[in-house]
């Protein structure tokens, strides 16, 4: 398809597992971000890369985040040692450019993640 | 730390009325403001601003960026269901392209 795709769409797990969810952005995106959106936190951006970095810096709230970016479409975030407090929807959008200066974001339709 | 504060936090209007939503920011380095709509999938792409006091349009949407006060204002104009939504803000710092979101304004336009 022609957008943002992300996998899975819900995610159950346990407190303590580690979690992978999966977004595969548009081709030629160079710029490729990760949110999580909490009810009565809003969003907040957990981490980015751009261009063909292959890791990506670790953002809020702590390093039990990161992203890996194996292809330049593909990026896998990683939750260590989930907590109740990560249950939240993830979000993966694109870019076309670097940073958001063509005023567009593509975002996928989010993976749900469920920690118990 | 980069801030973005949204308000209201919900409003509830009926068909037809005007809205205003507000975005606040405090940002180090600006480069531009975006708003967006996000219904029950992804968010969409509104507009984005980067210069102060020039009015951005789209049919009944507006949208005007203030650099001196920091701010921002969303203006919905005759109201219909459709536009219930989540707007949110989001601010881009010039270093390191980072995205600032707001909490969101949650709009419920009742018929």
């Amino acid at each position: 398809g022609a957008g943002v795709s992300q996998s899975p769409r819900y995610k159950v797990a346990k407190r303590g597992r580690d979690v992978a969810l999966r977004c595969d952005s548009i081709s030629g995106h160079v710029t490729l971000y990760w949110y999580r959106q909490t009810l009565g936190q809003g969003s907040e951006v957990l981490t980015y890369s751009q261009s063909d970095a292959q890791r990506d810096k670790s953002g809020r709230p702590s390093g039990r985040f990161s992203a890996e970016r194996p292809e330049r479409s593909v990026s896998t975030l990683k939750i260590q040692r989930t907590e109740q407090g990560d249950s939240a929807v993830y979000l993966c959008a694109s870019s076309r450019s670097l940073g958001a200066n063509t005023g567009e974001l593509f975002f996928g339709e989010g993976s749900r993640l469920t920690v118990l | 730390e980069d801030k973005v504060v949204q308000s209201p936090l919900s409003l509830v209007v009926h068909e037809g009325d005007t809205v205003t939503l507000n975005c606040s920011y405090e940002v180090t380095n600006f480069r531009s403001l975006l708003w967006y709509k996000q219904e029950k999938k992804a968010p969409t792409f509104l507009f984005m601003l980067t210069s102060s006091g020039i009015e951005k349009k789209s049919g009944r949407l507006s949208s005007i960026l203030d650099k001196k006060e920091l701010f921002s204002i969303l203006n919905i104009t005759a109201t219909q269901t459709g536009d219930s939504a989540i707007y949110l803000c989001a601010v881009e710092e010039t270093s390191g392209s980072r995205l600032t979101f707001g909490e969101g304004t949650q709009l419920t336009v009742n018929p």
